[in-house]
Parts: C-alpha cells; sequence; structure tokens
C-alpha cells in the first residue's frame, strides 16, 4: 500500500524557518517525482513545488521563490521542503504528492501537516 | 502560468442527479494532461480523472472526464451521498502544475 507521511508542521513566527518531511513507503519512491502543494484557510489548493526523480528539474511557485527549497533523499525514501523567511500567507496546511513523471498527475497524496506563521 | 478557471463555484445537487463541473484554461493543455481531483475536509484529496478522461483505479464508472484544448468537464452521471465534495482540475503540462480554485458539490 502506498503511504505519504508529512511531518514537521508547526507554529512558527513570521521571518521563521521550518523544514517538513514527507517519508515515503509502498512504492519504489526513486522513480517518481515529488510535489508539495499547500491549501491556506478556506482556500483552494496550490502547487508550491516539485522535483523530478534524480532532483534534475526543480521547480518553485514564484511566491515561494528564494525562499523555499524542495529536495529529496532516494536513499531514505524521504521528501523535504525547507521553508525560510516565512510569512503569514505561508499558513497551510502542506501536502506531499507523488506523480509517475514530473509532468505528470497526482496519483497519491499524504494526509498533509499544518504550518502557522503568526506572532 | 496557465491559469484554470472552475464554474460553477458552488453546484447544489440532490441524490440522483447529474452533476457537470466545467474547468476552462486560459492556453492550451498540451496532450490533454488534465487531471480531476476530489477533496473532502480533513482528508487527503483523491485523483479520480487524468489525461483528460482516464478514470484513476477504483474510481466509480459513474464519474467521467472529457474535453481538450482550453475546456474541460467532469461529470458524475447519478450522485451519490458520498460524492458532495470540492473538486479541483489540474493542469501539468507546464509549471508551474496549476490548480482551478475549486467547484464545492453541496447537497440541495
Amino acid at each position: 500500500e502506498v503511504q505519504l507521511v508529512e511531518s514537521g508542521g508547526d507554529l512558527v513566527q513570521p521571518g521563521g524557518s521550518l523544514r517538513l518531511s514527507c517519508a515515503a513507503s509502498g512504492f519504489t519512491f526513486d522513480e517518481y517525482a515529488m510535489h508539495w502543494v499547500r491549501q491556506a484557510p478556506r482556500k483552494g489548493l496550490e502547487w508550491v513545488s516539485g522535483i523530478s526523480w534524480n532532483s534534475g528539474t526543480i521547480y518553485n511557485v514564484d511566491s515561494v521563490k528564494g525562499r523555499f527549497t524542495i529536495s529529496r533523499d532516494n536513499a531514505k525514501n524521504s521528501l523535504y521542503l525547507q521553508m525560510n523567511s516565512l510569512r503569514p500567507e505561508d499558513t497551510a496546511f502542506y501536502y506531499c504528492a507523488s506523480s509517475g513523471s514530473y509532468y505528470g498527475h497526482f496519483d497519491s497524496w499524504g494526509q498533509g501537516t499544518l504550518v502557522t506563521v503568526s506572532s | 502560468e496557465i491559469v484554470l478557471t472552475q464554474s460553477p463555484g458552488t453546484l447544489s445537487l440532490s441524490p440522483g442527479e447529474r452533476a457537470t463541473l466545467s474547468c476552462r484554461a486560459s492556453q492550451s493543455v498540451l496532450s490533454s494532461y488534465l487531471a480531476w481531483y476530489q477533496h473532502k475536509p480533513g482528508q487527503a484529496p483523491r485523483l479520480l480523472i487524468y489525461d483528460a478522461s482516464n478514470r484513476a483505479t477504483g474510481v466509480p464508472d459513474r464519474f467521467s472526464g472529457s474535453g481538450s484544448g482550453t475546456d474541460f468537464t467532469l461529470t458524475l452521471s447519478r450522485l451519490e451521498p458520498e460524492d458532495f465534495a470540492v473538486y479541483y482540475c489540474q493542469q501539468y503540462s507546464r509549471s508551474p502544475h496549476t490548480f482551478g480554485q475549486g467547484t464545492k458539490l453541496e447537497i440541495k
């Protein structure tokens, strides 16, 4: 059974940092692209960042460029999102998702982890 | 960036009725790389349709997708109580892989 489990969400002050993790199991992790998607309170889904199977292709949405860094460790079956210079508008549930290729549909999702940016 | 506009914002229907959800793209979605997801509160989003018209594994055949270019449709032929949720379209033909703003399907 495919499982994606996010962790690392927390309450953090504006300007602070946080590192999210996503532990994958039940599939061949290093054959899949991975993504982070967020949902702010009372808002829709927003794709934040994506990374190809070998980290050769990485993309971040404009609102997080220069602040967030996506990475993966295929040996640990794990995906990460380093979040720096956090802003109140980054408050959201953060989901990790997998796709068979970088330009692919998101076939599996985690349950999400909550990031709250507030003083 | 490809902007996806979903309509209507909210759809109020009764179980057993037919639901038609629309997703319009600001430019052509190459290779019909468009998906539909169902999202319920407190749950992970669930893939329903990929490549515009292919049902994901385990998705009931009352869900169907159609369209190409800039206009796409998700149809639920006969609504079941568990179908009431928020539905999102997403294109993955170009980065960023944008989502529509969602259509809330609510019980009338």
